[in-house]
């Protein structure tokens, strides 16, 4: 079992939906998660983190930590055609030396 | 704003040859990481540097060295480019390894290397 589990979809939305992004992840040691956006042919950048359960928002993105079931998700409302790209989540606290653990990555396309 | 920069945004190499990929922050992080990155395995950890001079295996280190003789540089090396390391190659900085908000991991624009 991957210690990190993630859809990698591809998910595809109609402009002005919600969209629910998931990871759930087996090491309860873990304790600080990620999410990342990467667009094509670009490196990841950070979206958004959090590190404790309950939900965190910033603008249309919500992200959201259930430590007890071990289940993150990234929320996007009003989701825009801008926000297509590879979502990837990511998690610290289990490792050494600040390493973190990826999940593979949700390629969303949001069309018009 | 942190900025990590990689020397090539794109590199055509011959089987063989030896490849050096550079990768430089300017923010004064401790750690430093290379990953590559392809469709259906995600991102993958070939090395990385918690100090100058000191640096870790990640999960695929075959085939890959690194140096790390200042704190801001990162490089990477093949040492003998096959054609199976056509990739993406993506470097990564953290501030210190905490466990918290000092793991994030800011990312370089990445390296699509091509071994012909």
């Amino acid at each position: 079992q991957k210690e990190v589990e993630q859809d990698p979809g591809p998910l595809s939305v109609p402009e002005g939906a919600i969209v629910s992004l998931n990871c759930t992840y087996s090491n309860s040691a873990f304790q600080y998660f990620m999410w990342y956006r990467q667009y094509s042919r670009k490196g990841p950048e950070l979206l958004m983190y959090t590190y404790s359960s309950g939900n965190k928002e910033d603008g249309r993105f919500t992200a959201q930590v259930d430590k007890s079931s071990k289940y993150i998700s990234l929320f996007i409302r009003d989701s825009q055609p801008s926000d297509s790209a590879t979502y990837l989540c990511a998690i610290a606290g289990g490792t050494s030396y600040g390493k973190l653990t990826f999940g593979q990555g949700t390629i969303l396309t949001v069309h018009p | 704003d942190v900025k990590v920069t990689q020397s090539s945004r794109y590199l055509v190499k011959r089987t063989g040859e030896k490849v050096f990929l550079e990768c430089v922050q300017d923010m004064d992080h401790e750690n430093m990481f290379w990953y590559r990155q392809d469709p259906g395995l995600g991102l993958r950890l070939i090395y990385f540097s918690y100090d100058v001079k000191m640096k870790e295996k990640g999960d695929i280190p075959e085939g890959y060295s690194v140096s790390r003789e200042k704190k801001e540089r990162f490089s990477l090396i093949l040492e003998s480019a096959s054609t199976n390391q056509t990739s993406m190659y993506l470097c990564a900085s953290s501030l210190e390894a905490l466990g918290g908000s000092t793991d994030t991991q800011y990312f370089g624009p990445g390296t699509r290397l091509t071994v012909l």
